[in-house]
């Protein structure tokens, strides 16, 4: 069993560029929500997939999008790059009826 | 209402003591409550989690206590150890859905 994988590891871009982050879901996991954690702070709810549709979302702005793939990886993209979106961006896989989520390593996004 | 104030929010413990964290939640709806174990440069480990009808919850070294009338929960971490050292974070959610974090604990246990 595999557990959840994020690519790519580290990324820098500039600001007003779009960016591209994956995640794979652990083996038979239907379910992937995505979070922001910036330095020093606890993780933050992006939004969450389940069947190919969001289910749900946080207070983030709609430059902030993601799809899920009949496989259950998943991508966040996001717009328009600011620099308060530098921060670690995780991934976390679960099964739809059960609460307990697994998270990724992250991807550590810097936006100059 | 829904956030989850967690403190101290840094620690530092001698190795064999005991670290104890707490949080306290407000949405009486939360019936889900893990903490996380995260390394730098880490995502977030699953360490134990609790639901609202059980007081207490113990997984090796790592007991989970709950007042539910207080709204209330903490982590202890019996005989801290140099590797329990890192960033330990409650949650809460409501069913499956959306994890709200705390804003974490820096613990540093001294050799």
């Amino acid at each position: 069993e595999t557990g959840v994988t994020q690519s790519p590891t580290h990324l820098i871009k500039t600001r007003g560029q779009q960016v591209t982050l994956r995640c794979s879901s652990q083996s038979g996991h239907n379910t992937v929500s995505w979070y922001q954690q910036a330095l020093g702070q606890g993780p933050q709810f992006i939004f969450q997939y389940y069947r190919e549709e969001e289910n749900g979302r946080g207070n983030f702005p709609p430059r902030f999008s993601g799809l899920q793939f009949p496989n259950y990886s998943s991508e966040l993209n996001v717009n328009a790059l600011e620099l308060d979106d530098s921060a670690l961006y995780l991934c976390a896989s679960s099964l739809r009826d059960f609460n307990e989520q697994f998270f990724g390593p992250g991807t550590r996004l810097t936006v100059l | 209402q829904q956030q989850v104030k967690q403190s101290p929010q840094s620690l530092i413990v001698q190795k064999g003591g005991i670290s104890i964290i707490n949080c306290a939640y407000e949405n009486t709806a939360f019936d889900y409550f893990p903490w996380y174990q995260q390394f730098p440069g880490k995502g977030p480990a699953l360490l134990i989690a609790i639901r609202p009808d059980v007081s207490e919850k113990k997984e090796g070294r790592f007991t989970i206590s709950f007042n539910k009338s207080a709204k209330q929960f903490s982590l202890h971490i019996m005989d801290s150890q140099p590797g329990d050292s890192a960033t330990y974070f409650c949650a809460a959610s409501k069913g499956t859905y959306k994890y709200i974090f705390g804003t974490g604990t820096r613990l540093k246990v001294l050799a």
